[in-house]
């Protein structure tokens, strides 16, 4: 089945650790997004790729790192620099930048403990 | 830069009665608009899109949104609501302009029923 594959489910994070969250996705597409999720909140950009080998800084990318090395993976790495990473991130990839519905994976729960 | 803002956190509404979900952007080039549902533990699904063309969108499940450039609106509306409908609704909006194509959400709207 195609789809997105974002895994763990759940994720623990030490002080000071870095973390590296996985997001897959086997529908050729070239746009992939990472979000972050907190109530209240909504979905709050943090790094977005309209190509492999191309990625920009979305609206909170301070703290976190992404590489897209191939089309399929997109994957997130949270820094030691991000203060507040306890939140539920979410994947999402779309067969355009922009105009095309996004396809959601099904979200990494990160607690720092 | 784009932005999104839904004014209402929580919406209350009895079964079978209307609602209207309200969405308002910003944006200094012409825009494509979404509106997005998440259902209790399910993840984030396409309700509708304004991309062109007619103003007003509708989705299969009875919901419609009218694109209003001058208010900078893109409202979500449903003449009768069932309690299945009761879910977080999130607007989305993405610049035309193919060098800036990120898409940024609102912050979410709960919708409630009751019976």
């Amino acid at each position: 089945d195609g789809g997105i594959t974002q895994s763990p489910k759940y994720l623990f994070r030490k002080e000071g650790q870095n973390v590296t969250l996985s997001c897959e996705q086997n529908l050729n597409h070239d746009a992939m997004y990472w979000y972050r999720q907190d109530p209240g909140q909504g979905l709050r950009l943090i790094y977005y790729s309209q190509i492999v080998n191309d990625f920009q800084k979305g609206d909170i990318a301070e703290g976190y790192s992404v590489s897209r090395e191939k089309k399929e993976s997109f994957p997130l790495t949270v820094t030691s620099a991000q203060k507040n990473p306890t939140a539920f991130y979410l994947c999402a990839s779309s067969p355009v930048a922009g105009r095309e519905k996004l396809f959601f994976g099904s979200g990494t729960q990160l607690s720092v403990l | 830069a784009q932005s999104v803002t839904q004014l209402d956190s929580q919406v209350p509404v009895f079964e079978e009665a209307p609602v209207e979900l309200r969405c308002n952007y910003s944006s200094s080039v012409s825009v494509y608009l979404f509106w997005y549902v998440q259902y209790p533990n399910q993840g984030l699904q396409l309700l509708l899109k304004y991309l062109s063309g007619s103003t007003l969108v509708k989705s299969i499940n009875g919901f419609e949104a009218e694109f209003n450039k001058s208010q900078t609106s893109f409202h979500l509306r449903k003449p009768s609501v069932h309690i299945s409908d009761t879910a977080e609704y999130f607007c989305a909006v993405s610049d035309q302009d193919s060098s800036a194509s990120k898409i940024i959400f609102g912050s979410g709207t709960r919708l409630s029923i009751r019976p």
